[in-house]
């Protein structure tokens, strides 16, 4: 079966800090895997995405994620939080033909 | 263009009525994915549509759920004989292709803002 962890419930960083969301993930097949962001009352938004191409992944926001496969994880970070960033981030794995497996989110704060 | 959109944004009902969700999918998009956010339980997959058609309603929870998508563009998600327990975030996403063969769900899904349902 296909699983998604989120270490993490809620990260709190002060702005100008690295951001690090962990995510580990478990897949019988090659998986793709994302990270969404989910501000307030907003839909999910794409940060970033891993199909097998370069491990190193770059997003939106100057967000990136690397996938580890000795590791089976794909943890997302950035060098310098906003106070924009703070929302609630999903790791999600998509196994190949079954629906999306999302993580259970990971609150980040961004302290001024 | 527009994104995805969803009517209505909150909807409060009585236990033991029927409600209906509405997606507006992306112009263009072929599949259409239902999910069901709740707390503390993160995101659902509920069910998706392939055009009208829709192979894969796994994730529905029961038979008071069911959902339609006419014109390969609006879908309604029905839930009759509301429950507490149905209380969540209905969240819907759309893409441009559907899942096939091993390129699975790879395609990046778009989501709407959600329907918050609170059933007292």
């Amino acid at each position: 079966a296909q699983s998604v962890t989120q270490l993490d419930s809620h990260v709190s960083v002060s702005e100008g800090t690295p951001v690090l969301l962990r995510c580990n993930y478990s897949s019988s097949y090659s998986p793709s895997l994302f990270w969404y962001v989910q501000h307030p009352n907003k839909g999910l938004q794409l940060l970033l995405k891993y199909t097998s191409a370069a491990t190193l992944v770059k997003g939106i926001n100057g967000f990136e994620a690397e996938f580890k496969k000795s590791e089976t994880s794909f943890h997302l970070t950035k060098p310098s939080a906003h106070m924009s960033d703070a929302a609630e981030y999903f790791c999600v794995v998509s196994p190949g033909n079954t629906p999306l497996v999302f993580g259970k989110g990971t609150r980040l704060s961004v302290i001024a | 263009g527009a994104g995805v959109s969803q009517s209505p944004s909150n909807k409060v009902t009585e236990k033991g009525k029927d409600v209906e969700l509405r997606c507006d999918p992306i112009s263009g998009h072929t599949a259409l994915y239902w999910y069901r956010q709740s707390l503390g339980q993160g995101l659902e997959f509920l069910i998706y549509f392939q055009g009208n058609s829709a192979p894969d309603k796994s994730g529905l929870p029961s038979d008071r759920f069911s959902a339609e998508r006419t014109g390969g563009s609006v879908s309604t998600l029905t839930i009759q004989r509301t429950q507490q327990e149905d209380s969540a975030v209905y969240l819907c996403a759309s893409s441009l292709a559907f899942p096939s063969g091993t390129s699975g769900y790879t395609d990046t899904q778009y989501f709407g803002p959600g329907t918050r349902l609170t059933v007292l």
